[in-house]
């Protein structure tokens, strides 16, 4: 089965700073979909990538996917507190809208 | 507002007994899936529907779990027997199928004493 791997586990950043998650996949990614998090909620949908080299960006947040390296970041600019949780990378394992989850990047931001 | 409610939000219940929680998705959404998520961890998929089919079950689907969905509406995932290993916040999510993102309810957090 399809596994991802994110990196950093958790971190911690300014308010204002610049900042970089990663997710990793072990097969061939037909989709990779970021999501946030707050304790105790449900996911947030954020961004779908579907194609390789394709980028998104909403408000502050940028996301790319990498399909040779079956790898997608997420980058936020100039992060600010509402910016924290964690955040979730979800791929589609064949392709047929099955999709599995990484353990997750919680973020913190210091005011 | 995901448009996906999920009820109770928070059931504690004793070891040994039965469970049952309940989703409902917007209309549009033919697919429904649940997933259970442990402290630290992402959601790990337990199963999923198009529309009244079950597709898919996960090995972590033990025999004391079982759901349904027998209008293609609303869906219900039962436990039997809760075990304290069944403590876990269980999230449903819904789509229209394809590539369309999942869209999460809040979830029902379970704990078993």
């Amino acid at each position: 089965s399809q596994e991802l791997e994110q990196s950093p586990q958790s971190l911690i950043v300014q308010e204002g700073k610049n900042l970089t998650i990663n997710c990793t996949s072990s097969k061939t990614l037909y989709g990779l979909y970021w999501y946030k998090q707050k304790y105790g909620e449900g996911l947030i949908f954020l961004m779908m990538l579907q194609k390789g080299g394709e980028e998104k960006s909403h408000e502050k947040i940028t996301a790319k996917l990498d399909e040779k390296k079956q790898q997608s970041s997420l980058h936020i600019t100039a992060s600010q507190p509402s910016h924290a949780g964690i955040y979730l990378c979800g791929a589609d394992a064949q392709g047929n809208n099955d999709m599995r989850f990484g353990a997750g990047t919680r973020l913190t931001v210091k005011p | 507002d995901t448009g996906v409610s999920q009820d109770p939000r928070h059931k504690i219940t004793k070891r040994g007994q039965n469970v049952t929680f309940r989703c409902d998705p917007i209309s549009e959404h033919n697919r429904l899936y649940w997933y259970r998520q442990t402290l630290g961890q992402g959601p790990e998929f337990l199963t999923y529907f198009q529309n009244e089919a079950q597709l898919e079950k996960s090995r972590l689907l033990s025999d004391r779990f079982s759901a349904e969905r027998p209008k293609g509406s609303f869906s219900t995932l039962e436990i039997q027997r809760t075990e304290q290993g069944d403590s876990a916040m269980y999230l449903c999510a819904a789509s229209r199928g394809g590539s369309s993102p999942l869209h999460f309810g809040n979830g029902t957090r379970l704990t078993v004493t």
